[in-house]
């Protein structure tokens, strides 16, 4: 069965800084993986997927992960914080149920803050 | 504009009292899903369908129904027999061609708070 697990609930960096959000993810299968972000009272927007075409996934908002097969992980990074990055960030993958009913398994989330 | 629309956006009723939530899309997806937000514990399943007059239990189904008449509609109704059902509820929807890397578009949200 598909897992995913975000090390790190609460994430802070200062702006201009290097923004690292970890996820980690178990599956029997090759994966498909998401990232989206959230912002308050909001609904979920789409940062970047993989689907197994290439491993280094550039999403928008200059935000990219990095598929790591022998790490199982895709850890979402971005070069230089900026106070609007201030969110929920999920990370997400993507299963093959019975009947072939699809869906997100998804993480417990990470609230990243940017300090001036 | 393409999208999906969630109704109301803030929702209070008070305690066994049945109440529906509004999700459509204009996006002509074939797939749509409710889920419950609750803080720390990200987003869990309630529902979803794949197709029209077709749906299943997602990971938390009980105390909610659904249904899917119509494409682009698939409204939830929170029953009185949801124990704890405030809650912030998203509803999703993705694929015109069920592939697994469809990506889910999500409306704005429903905050349900029970009085």
């Amino acid at each position: 069965a598909q897992s995913v697990t975000q090390l790190g609930s609460h994430v802070s960096v200062s702006e201009g800084a290097l923004v690292l959000l970890r996820c980690n993810y178990s599956s029997s299968v090759p994966p498909y993986l998401f990232w989206y972000v959230q912002y308050p009272n909001q609904g979920l927007q789409l940062l970047l997927k993989y689907t197994s075409a290439a491993t280094l996934v550039k999403g928008i908002n200059d935000f990219e992960a990095e598929f790591k097969k022998s790490e199982t992980s895709f850890h979402l990074t971005k070069p230089s914080a900026h106070m609007s990055d201030a969110a929920e960030y999920f990370c997400a993958v993507s299963s093959l149920g019975a009947g072939n009913n699809r869906k997100l398994i998804w993480g417990l989330g990470t609230s990243l803050a940017v300090n001036p | 504009d393409g999208g999906i629309t969630q109704s109301p956006k803030y929702l209070f009723r008070k305690e066994g009292q049945n109440v529906t939530l509004s999700c459509e899309q204009n996006l002509n997806h074939d797939a749509m899903y409710w889920y419950r937000q609750d803080p720390g514990q990200g987003l869990r399943l309630i529902y979803y369908s794949q197709i029209v007059n077709d749906f299943q239990k997602g990971d938390i189904a009980e105390g909610y129904s659904v249904s899917r008449e119509k494409k682009e509609s698939f409204p939830l109704t929170v029953t009185s027999a949801q124990k704890n059902p405030t809650a912030f509820y998203l509803c999703a929807s993705s694929g015109t061609g069920g592939s697994i890397t469809d990506t889910q578009y999500f409306g704005p949200g429903t905050r349900l708070t029970v009085l």
